[in-house]
């Protein structure tokens, strides 16, 4: 069945490190990838799409890679912020045209001052 | 520009009740998606639908569940004789188009609690 696994463990670093929360997905050929934000008790925030012909792209201070071989997405966050603490998600979207998401189970970062 | 709206933002339903949940979407966004968030778990999608059609419901429970999007009004999820395990927040989603490549954009949720 298909499988989407984001790292359970919160991540924890310092003030101005670079995070890297991992996204690992089974049994699936996604069409394009999208990584959220979501805030305790909020809607999660889209961030970055990439598509199944894109190696990487960036956006400020947020860089996603996307390796269709591997079927693993990285998401980077360079000079980390207090205010980057959040949950992460990375989902899923097939070849249908649904725009159907399927969802990680998400990745909690903390950035400590 | 009002982003999507969800209400009630929090709802509490005894045993055998019925909930509905309403979201109205983005202004000029006919296409709404419903997913469902348990507790310590990821967002599972329910439902896809436009404007009065259902388009995937493949993640819908089979049974006491249904959605809808009127013509004129917001959409709604129904929850009809609910139990415990209903709780969770309930996300609300639309988008402008359903291409593959439309980025959804999420209300704030109803968190549904069943006593």
């Amino acid at each position: 069945s298909q499988k989407i696994e984001q790292n359970s463990e919160a991540l924890n670093i310092q003030e101005g490190k670079t995070a890297t929360l991992t996204c690992n997905y089974t049994n699936y050929s996604p069409a394009y990838l999208q990584w959220y934000r979501q805030d305790p008790g909020r809607g999660p925030v889209f961030l970055l799409l990439i598509r199944e012909n894109e190696k990487e792209k960036r956006k400020e201070r947020l860089k996603v890679t996307f390796d269709t071989t591997l079927k693993q997405s990285l998401f980077h966050i360079t000079a980390s912020q207090p205010a980057d603490s959040a949950t992460y998600l990375c989902a899923l979207a097939g070849s249908s045209n649904t725009g159907k998401l399927i969802f990680g189970q998400g990745t909690t970062l903390q950035v400590k001052p | 520009n009002a982003g999507v709206m969800q209400n009630p933002r929090h709802l509490v339903r005894r045993r055998g009740q019925e909930a509905r949940l309403r979201c109205s979407p983005m202004k000029g966004h006919s296409h709404v998606y419903w997913y469902r968030q348990l507790p310590e778990e990821g967002l599972k999608f329910m439902v896809y639908l436009q404007k009065e059609n259902i388009i995937d419901e493949s993640g819908m429970p089979k049974e006491r569940f249904s959605a809808e999007f009127p013509k004129e009004g917001p959409s709604i999820l129904r929850i009809q004789q609910v139990v415990r395990g209903d709780s969770a927040a309930y996300f609300c989603a639309s988008s402008p188009g359903r291409g593959l490549t439309d980025t959804q954009y999420f209300g704030p949720g109803t968190r549904l609690t069943v006593l």
